[in-house]
């Protein structure tokens, strides 16, 4: 999988956005670009992927870059609930069908 | 709940004891993962199977790591002569490919935590 940079930890207020980067510059182009999220004790969740274009679900917005060298979770109105540790990805298969490598993950704290 | 089940949900073992972990996927799910992890630390993939088919298995599965899926449905692990070190979280997660590329989201169960004395 390409290299993704991600801050250890980061804090954000009940309510607020929270955005999450990742730096991955060596990505290649037809690599995806994966987020997770494991919540305490519990597996990892799926969130989002996106290619070239900004994608918008339930749950997060995914923004790329135009040079696709870095990409910015967004979680609109984050809860205390959406304390987690998010991981941002790029599988080496370019899909994400393939066993996928973690890396150490963004801790995202909700502060009430 | 995403459909991952696995069992047991907690395993407590002596050093030298083999021991063996299932999984249940989603049930039209092709591809079945295991994956390792440890505290701190985000999850290590191990293995995966494509139906019945073991297509990859990392360098982190060591020879006393033996992993199934006889029916291309449930899957077991199992690790022999347990080592202090393979204490962790072995997950388990699910996912439908069709085609030769596939861009999709894998399911995971809640993990079985294994500790060895």
């Amino acid at each position: 999988d390409a290299k993704t940079t991600q801050p250890p930890s980061m804090d954000c207020a009940e309510g607020r956005a929270a955005n999450l980067p990742c730096n991955h510059s060596t990505i290649s182009g037809n690599e995806y670009v994966y987020w997770y999220r494991q919540i305490h004790s519990q597996g990892p969740q799926y969130i989002i992927h996106g290619l070239k274009n900004n994608e918008t679900n339930e749950m997060a917005s995914l923004i790329i870059t135009e040079d696709r060298k870095s990409s910015t979770l967004i979680l609109p109105h984050a809860t205390l609930r959406d304390t987690a540790v998010y991981y941002c990805i790029v599988p080496r298969s370019g899909g994400g069908a393939d066993g996928l490598t973690f890396g150490k993950g963004t801790h995202l704290i909700i502060q009430p | 709940d995403t459909g991952v089940s696995q069992d047991p949900r907690h395993k407590i073992t002596k050093r030298g004891q083999n021991v063996t972990f299932r999984c249940d996927p989603i049930s039209e799910h092709n591809r079945l993962y295991w994956y390792r992890q440890t505290l701190g630390q985000g999850p290590e993939f191990l293995t995966y199977f494509q139906n019945e088919a073991q297509l990859e298995k990392s360098r982190l599965l060591s020879d006393r790591f033996s992993a199934e899926r006889p029916k291309g449905s449930f899957s077991t692990l199992e690790i022999q002569r347990t080592e202090q070190g393979d204490s962790a979280m072995y997950l388990c997660a699910s996912s439908l490919v069709l085609g030769r590329i596939s861009y999709n989201e894998q399911f995971f169960g809640p993990g079985t935590r294994l500790t060895v004395l």
